[in-house]
Formats: structure tokens, C-alpha cells, sequence
């Protein structure tokens, strides 16, 4: 089955702790993304990237890391983790990251917190 | 990305269709128009996209007017997994501040048995 997975599902830490929430992608998408979600500001890219070893700030990168060092691999890194960081994080893929028609496909969530 | 507009929520019968509108009145010629929904706190789920024809899939129909300022969203037959938040988006055609996708507020569907 096609499908965006990410782990772990539910994860608690306390501030400082690194740590990593992986993504992986069975498409063999090109381009790849994270999102934090949380209420009254919706979603929010965090990441993205458009190919293997191609990175790049979304919209609120401060306090994350990532890697593209295979095609279907995106983790998402929390150096030091902080009580701000705790959300619902999303993963995304697409075919290809340069046109608008290629849909986005995303994981079923990884739910952080922070203490 | 051109501004959407929905309404915050709507009911629907189950067996019913349930058509979800969206205005996006400053849309541009090669914009497109995608439909994504999520139920609770799960990952916004993919269901549909347009540019200027109606399109059709498995999941749903998307009508879009003549003039592209409006779609429809049209679930033939909705089921009470069918509610969730509904969102329309308006994506641009080529790679613009990391291609992402703009989520509104959407509209929140309940499917009543």
C-alpha cells in the first residue's frame, strides 16, 4: 500500500532530550515536507525538501533539523527540545516538488510533547 | 496563494450527497484547486484537485465554474466516516516558498445518521 509513515506515533520527552521522528515514503516522491499543527494556527511548514541532499526553511524552522540522505527517508531532528515544540507534527510527499499538479500525501501524524 | 472561503460548518444525511462550497474569487488562470480533508487529528487526507475542468475520482466530484471564482465539492453519498474538516486550497503552478500547501479553517462536516 502507498502510504507516508511516520514514527513514533505518540512521544514524550522532556526539554533537551534529542530527539527524532522519522518519515519514510513508499512513492518514491521526490519531494518531501513537514508540518506542525496546532489550534488556531493550523498547519505549518517546517521543512521541506525537493529531491536526495536538497533541503530547505519552511515557514518556522527555528529548533529543527532534517536530512534527505535517501529518497524515501525525511527525519525530523529536535536537538534540544523545548516545551514550544510540543504539536502535532505531520510528514508529506509528493511526486514531484516543482508543480502545483501533484498532490500531497500525508503521514498519519506524530503527537509531541514536551515537559 | 489566493484566498478561500468556506463556510465554517455544514450537516449532512447520511446516504445523502454532501456538496461543500468554496469561493475563490482572486484566483489566478493557472492556479489550481485542491480539496483535502482531516478526521480528528489524523493526516489531511488528499481527495481531489482541478484546474479548470470537473474532475472525478472515487472519492468525490469537484465542480468548477466557468469563471474559476467558485468549486463545489460533492460527496455522492456521505457516510458518517465522511465527517471531518474540509478544505479548500488554492495551490500555485510552480515551486513558491517550498511549494507548501495553505490550509484555511476549512469547514466542518457532520454526516447525521
Amino acid at each position: 500500500e502507498a502510504q507516508v509513515t511516520q514514527n513514533p506515533r505518540y512521544l514524550i520527552t522532556v526539554t533537551g532530550k534529542k530527539l527524532t521522528v522519522t518519515c519514510s515514503q513508499n512513492m518514491n516522491h521526490e519531494y518531501m515536507s513537514w508540518y506542525r499543527q496546532d489550534p488556531g494556527l493550523g498547519l505549518r511548514q517546517i521543512y521541506y525538501s525537493m529531491n536526495v541532499e536538497v533541503t530547505d526553511k519552511g515557514d518556522v524552522p527555528e529548533g529543527y533539523k532534517v536530512s534527505r540522505k535517501e529518497k524515501r527517508n525525511f527525519p525530523l531532528i529536535l536537538e534540544s527540545p523545548s516545551p514550544n515544540q510540543t504539536s502535532l507534527y505531520f510528514c508529506a510527499s509528493s511526486l514531484f516538488g516543482g508543480g502545483a499538479n501533484s498532490p500531497l500525501h500525508f503521514g498519519n501524524g506524530t503527537r509531541l510533547t514536551v515537559t | 496563494d489566493a484566498k478561500t472561503t468556506q463556510p465554517p460548518s455544514m450537516d449532512c444525511a447520511e446516504g445523502r450527497a454532501a456538496n461543500l462550497p468554496c469561493n475563490h474569487s482572486t484566483i489566478s488562470g493557472n492556479e489550481y484547486v485542491y480539496w483535502y480533508r482531516q478526521i480528528h487529528s489524523q493526516g489531511p487526507q488528499y481527495i481531489i484537485h482541478g484546474l479548470k475542468n470537473n474532475e472525478t475520482n472515487e472519492m468525490a466530484s469537484l465542480i468548477i465554474t466557468e469563471d474559476r471564482k467558485s468549486s463545489t465539492l460533492i460527496l455522492p453519498h456521505a457516510t458518517l466516516r465522511d465527517t471531518a474538516v474540509y478544505y479548500c486550497i488554492v495551490r500555485k503552478p510552480f515551486m513558491e516558498y517550498g511549494n507548501k500547501l495553505v490550509f484555511g479553517a476549512g469547514t466542518i462536516l457532520r454526516v447525521k445518521s
